[in-house]
């Protein structure tokens, strides 16, 4: 089983949707997590942290239940623009600092 | 936020050459470093953590005397692939380690490096 993992999608959605994605882990030993989008042929880039009580960023909400080991992101209204690949990263410090990316979740918007 | 740069961002080499990528991250000191690699449609796979001024510490299954890193100071890494093969062909990023925050410790990306081994 990978310590992170997430539904590869893709997700196909009209502009304007609400579409959400989830991601779980595994080591309860994880402190810190992430949200980067990743565009095609590029590097990810850090698009929100996550925190316990849930955070909002314009269109773009996350929330974590560590109970659960489960953290999420919701996509209010859909841009054709948010089509990228969404990854979720969880910061953990056993065996050295690292952090563990998930396989990615695909999504399109399309018109 | 922070920025990152890497170079260069694309080269083309031949098979059994060494090709060196250089890491730095332009506005930050960042004391830890990241070397991932990803092949197309998987994810981000680390590769080795780099420390400033300390031995780089490699992931399971990740050959040390393949890929070389040398953290030499606060904003740069270098990864170099030896003896370079086509199935080392992929896409290295790296990362830095912004300093802490309140959620934690954030990575920064470079735009990352698109190998080739012909």
């Amino acid at each position: 089983r990978k310590e992170v993992e997430q539904d590869p999608g893709p997700f196909n959605v009209p502009e304007g949707a609400t579409v959400a994605f989830n991601c779980t882990y595994s080591n309860s030993a994880s402190q810190s997590f992430f949200w980067y989008r990743q565009d095609c042929r590029k590097e990810p880039k850090l698009l929100m942290s996550v925190y316990s009580s849930g955070n909002e960023d314009g269109r773009f909400t996350a929330q974590l239940n560590r109970a659960s080991q489960y953290i999420s992101l919701l996509i209010r209204d859909s841009k054709l623009s948010d089509s990228a690949t969404y990854l979720c990263a969880v910061n953990r410090r056993t065996g050295g600092f690292k952090t563990i990316f998930g396989a990615g979740t695909r999504l399109f918007v399309k018109a | 936020g922070a920025v990152v740069s890497q170079h260069p961002s694309w080269v083309i080499c031949k098979s059994g050459t060494s090709v060196k990528i250089e890491c730095r991250s332009l506005d930050f000191q960042a004391t830890t470093m990241f070397w991932y690699r990803q092949f197309p449609k998987q994810s981000l796979m680390l590769m080795a953590t780099s420390n400033e001024g300390s031995k780089a510490t490699y992931e399971q299954g990740v050959e040390k005397d393949k890929f070389l890193i040398n953290h030499a100071s606060l904003t740069l890494s270098t990864l170099t692939v030896t003896s370079a093969h086509p199935e080392d062909s992929s896409f290295y990023i790296c990362s830095a380690r912004a300093p802490r925050g309140r959620t934690g410790y954030e990575q920064y990306f470079g735009p990352g490096t698109r190998l080739t081994v012909t």
